[in-house]
């Protein structure tokens, strides 16, 4: 079966440390992968997306991730975290090409908290 | 700015009441759009897939009947829970890409949060 791991409910970081919020996939093919992030009583925000190239990818607001094919991982990164960094992050990966048998899976949501 | 956008962003209705939630893509058409459903503290679990111009295509468990989705132009899908009851209470999110093939972000409406009392 097609799914997305967060094994991490919650990270907790120092502000100013660097950051990472764990994810792995199991797809069939190769996978599109995404990071979003939501704000309470908000919707989805996109963070950044691994399709293919550089395995390093950098998104908004300082925030990279790693695709690593062998560990079947997309860890989310951030070299310095900030208070505005808390919120609930999402890995998801998206199944199927086109349209009409595409559809996306969300990790279970890891929340962060960065403490002062 | 937002891309999607979703109305109403909060309801509180009585029990039996059929509520319409509007999803509409900005600046862009959309022949796809999606509708989640989140509970509180956990994740997004897909309801349907919103197809413009045909049937929309529900996950498994979830009632055609319950929840209507209608597609009805390439910038607006909505959602009605017809007969609302207070287990239905949730969060409820629409997505829309401006590219059907796969490798876009999906943009979020900023969700309903449905109470039925």
């Amino acid at each position: 079966a097609q799914s997305v791991a967060q094994p991490e409910d919650q990270v907790n970081v120092a502000e100013g440390n660097p950051l990472t919020v764990k994810c792995t996939y199991s797809v069939s093919g190769n996978p599109y992968l995404f990071w979003y992030v939501q704000y309470p009583n908000r919707g989805l925000q996109f963070l950044l997306k691994y399709i293919t190239g550089d395995n390093l990818v950098k998104g908004s607001y300082g925030f990279e991730a790693e695709f690593n094919k062998s560990q079947t991982s997309f860890h989310l990164k951030k070299p310095s975290a900030l208070v505005s960094d808390s919120a609930l992050y999402f890995c998801a990966v998206r199944v199927g090409r086109y349209s009409s048998a595409s559809k996306i899976i969300f990790g279970s949501g890891t929340r962060l908290s960065i403490r002062p | 700015g937002a891309v999607v956008s979703q109305h109403p962003s909060w309801v509180i209705c009585k029990s039996g009441t059929s509520v319409k939630i509007e999803c509409r893509s900005l600046d862009f058409q959309a022949t796809t759009m999606f509708w989640y459903r989140q509970f509180p503290k956990q994740s997004l679990m897909l309801m349907a897939t919103s197809n413009e111009g045909s049937k929309a295509t529900y996950e498994q468990g979830v009632e055609k009947d319950k929840f209507l989705i209608n597609h009805a132009s390439l910038t607006l899908s909505t959602l009605t829970v017809t007969s609302a009851h207070p287990e239905d209470s949730s969060f409820y999110i629409c997505s829309a890409s401006r590219d059907d093939r796969g490798n876009q972000p999906q943009h979020f409406g900023d969700g309903t949060r449905l109470s039925i009392l």
